[in-house]
């Protein structure tokens, strides 16, 4: 069964630490994005890859950063957590062909004291 | 960005009702999908339409994109209780591979 795994479903932090998310596919896919999901305001892309050691930035980056040394792993990183990125986590992967579908992983619900 | 927009943004009905739900924008989309995501999960990819006027069926739901292709609905006949969850609809423009995503219709069904 394919999957996209996110490495934790729950974590809390303190306010200043440095966090990472890790995200792995196992379906070969080309395009891997980060999503952050809040009550009302829907799915808003933090970045995205096409391709290994490639980042865009989306909507939100600002007080991200993301990594992608390895084709199957997208890494998102927040430089110095602040209680306004709690939230819920989503990592998601596609193939490279326009209007495919995503594949997402369960998520990773972080919240920061 | 585009907008989108979903609507009704709650939805509490008995099992065996039918309901519509809706997704729009002012946009024009190369393609559009429907999600579902339970509690604690992530979205799952329902269906994905792309021709202005298409309607899918998958089993009791069924799903139309506007003839405009600014527009979709998701009809389900005789709900269930294994129908419960978030109804996201997300809107690609032309033929990127970013979807932008609405904020959800969350339904609940009654048993």
């Amino acid at each position: 069964d394919v999957k996209v795994t996110q490495s934790s479903r729950y974590l809390v932090k303190r306010t200043g630490e440095k966090v990472f998310l890790e995200c792995v596919q196992d379906m070969d896919h080309e395009n891997m994005f980060w999503y952050r999901q809040d009550p009302g305001l829907g799915l808003r892309l933090i970045y995205f890859s096409y391709d290994v050691k490639m980042k865009e930035k989306g909507d939100i980056p600002e007080g991200y950063s993301v990594s992608r040394e390895k084709k199957e792993r997208f890494s998102l990183i927040l430089e110095s957590a602040s209680t306004n990125q709690t939230s819920m986590y989503l990592c998601a992967s596609s193939i490279r062909t326009a209007g495919y579908g995503y594949t997402f992983g369960s998520g990773t619900r972080l919240t920061v004291v | 960005t585009q907008l989108l927009e979903q609507s009704p943004q709650f939805l509490s009905i008995q099992e065996g009702e039918n309901l519509t739900v809706y997704c729009n924008s002012s946009s024009v989309f190369s393609s559009l999908q429907w999600y579902r995501q339970e509690p604690g999960e992530g979205p799952v990819l329902l269906v994905t339409v792309v021709t202005g006027g298409e309607v899918k069926k998958l089993k009791r739901l069924t799903f139309q994109f506007g003839d405009a292709r600014k527009d979709s609905s998701l009809h389900i006949t005789a709900a269930q209780p294994g129908d419960t969850g978030l109804y996201l609809c997300a809107g690609a423009e032309n033929y990127g591979q970013n979807f932008v995503f609405g904020p959800g219709t969350r339904l609940s069904v009654l048993p």
